[in-house]
């Protein structure tokens, strides 16, 4: 079955500086990365996704990047503000043909991003 | 739009005792799916169900089971609870079908069950 990993566990960055968390799965039939947010106390949030027809995707502050021949996707925070402060996810899943998804999402163990004012 | 609800949020069991959560979807999601979240072992996919039909299942023993009715809500049961089952579950639901973005999950609160 597929497997995500994760790097790196946890990660702190001054306030205004990048943060990039990096994951890896082992399922080429993996089509569909998704990335979430889990705030202490809070649900997991989604705060942006990638198909595997896509190599990059940008949200404002937020980017994803994916390499399918490498298996890996990455997760790009530019100017980080102390909100940013989160555990993050990431996860792999596959999307049937017709565009409806296999909801078996397999994710990572997080990363534990803090920034510091 | 109502997002993913959850009930109980909380939940306190005791070993050998049987649960029953439930989740209610985003209206018009037909998916439903559920995770284990545990600080040791983080999220874990349970089940997928999906037109009331499981499409999908986790490496889970088999007292981990779940349904889905008519209307898309779904339930999860464990039974014989085990100190381990300790954990928050959360529910995720999604359009599913096709079309940009039916596959996004969003998920509920959570579940926090604690045996005892």
């Amino acid at each position: 079955g597929e497997n995500v990993e994760q790097h790196p566990s946890t990660l702190s960055v001054q306030e205004g500086d990048s943060a990039v968390i990096k994951c890896t799965y082992s399922d080429s039939a993996s089509n569909y990365f998704p990335w979430y947010k889990q705030e202490l106390g809070k649900r997991p949030q989604l705060i942006i996704d990638i198909r595997s027809n896509v190599g990059e995707k940008k949200d404002q502050r937020i980017a994803v990047t994916l390499n399918k021949t490498a298996k890996h996707f990455s997760l790009h925070i530019t100017e980080t503000q102390p909100e940013d402060s989160a555990v993050y996810f990431c996860a792999a899943s596959s999307v049937m043909r017709d565009g409806g998804s296999q909801g078996n999402l397999i994710f990572g163990k997080g990363t534990k991003l803090s920034v510091k004012p | 739009k109502a997002g993913v609800t959850q009930t109980p949020r909380y939940l306190i069991k005791t070993r050998g005792q049987q649960v029953t959560l439930s989740c209610s979807p985003i209206s018009g999601h037909r998916s439903v799916s559920w995770y284990q979240q545990t600080p040791g072992q983080g999220l874990q996919f349970l089940f997928e169900y999906f037109s009331e039909t499981q499409r999908n299942k986790g490496n889970f023993p088999g007292r981990f089971s779940g349904r889905q009715f008519s209307n898309s809500r779904s339930e999860m049961n464990v039974s014989t609870l085990e100190l381990g089952d300790s954990a928050l579950y959360l529910c995720a639901s999604s359009k599913d079908g096709s079309g940009i973005s039916s596959y996004e999950q969003y998920f509920g609160p959570g579940t926090r069950l604690t045996v005892t």
